[in-house]
């Protein structure tokens, strides 16, 4: 099974600011990862598919970069609505595994 | 728009078995595969296995083999998981999601609002 590690568990940002946030693979999954925010209540959205791909209807602060096993997702100025958790999650081989999530709160 | 709708919040006690529904609409509900994916307290998102709703055929991630029967409904584009052998780890939050292809690629474009299912004696 492929383990998704995410840092930092917590990332605390003023709005305006920019998020970085990492996921790292336990083997290469080339370009077959996905992230997803969850808001409290609510189901996971997806953000991004094939590591760099803007899922449908998400703004274009969203962006993720990477391949192998280094996958990075970058909000470039952050808005009160994204506040939330991210996890990835790869597609690359069985079992789907997701990371642990990152929270990005109001700093 | 494409909808999944899951039933209600469930309580059962260790060892009894659980049914979740899913209905799906706004699509041509054979598809698109489903998959069911849970959020435990504390916990990050696990991924249980996927269905395809033209065939009926499976794949469960293996620490759930032996416990975990997904089906589906074609007349009333409905996908069901059902989970045995119920104890406390179990409690968690229960998602169905729908495949964003249909070749399929196996990541997810919607998901069901989500139906907590509580284990406790």
């Amino acid at each position: 099974e492929i383990v998704m590690t995410q840092s930092p568990a917590t990332l605390s940002v003023s709005p305006g600011e920019r998020a970085t946030l990492s996921c790292r693979a336990s083997q290469g999954v080339s370009s077959n990862l996905a992230w997803y925010q969850q808001k409290p209540g609510q189901a996971p959205r997806l953000l991004m598919y094939d590591a760099s791909t803007r899922a449908a209807g998400i703004p274009a602060r969203f962006s993720g970069s990477g391949s192998g096993t280094e996958f990075i997702l970058t909000i470039s100025s952050l808005q009160s609505e994204d506040f939330a958790v991210f996890y990835c999650q790869q597609y690359n081989n069985w079992p789907l595994t997701f990371g642990g999530g990152t929270k990005v709160e109001i700093k | 728009q494409v909808q999944l709708v899951q039933s209600g919040a469930e309580v059962r006690k260790p060892g009894a078995s659980v049914k979740v529904s899913c209905k799906a609409s706004g699509y041509t509900f054979t598809s698109h595969y489903i998959h069911w994916v849970r959020l435990a307290p504390g916990q990050g998102l696990e991924w249980m296995g996927i269905i395809n709703p033209n065939t009926g055929s499976t794949t469960y991630a293996q620490k759930f083999q032996g416990r975990v029967t997904m089906t589906r409904d074609t007349s009333t584009s409905t996908v069901y998981m059902e989970l045995s052998s119920l104890r406390s780890e179990d409690t968690a939050v229960y998602y169905c999601a729908r495949d964003r292809h249909p070749l399929p690629t196996y990541y997810f474009d919607y998901w069901g609002q989500g139906t907590l299912v509580t284990v406790s004696s």
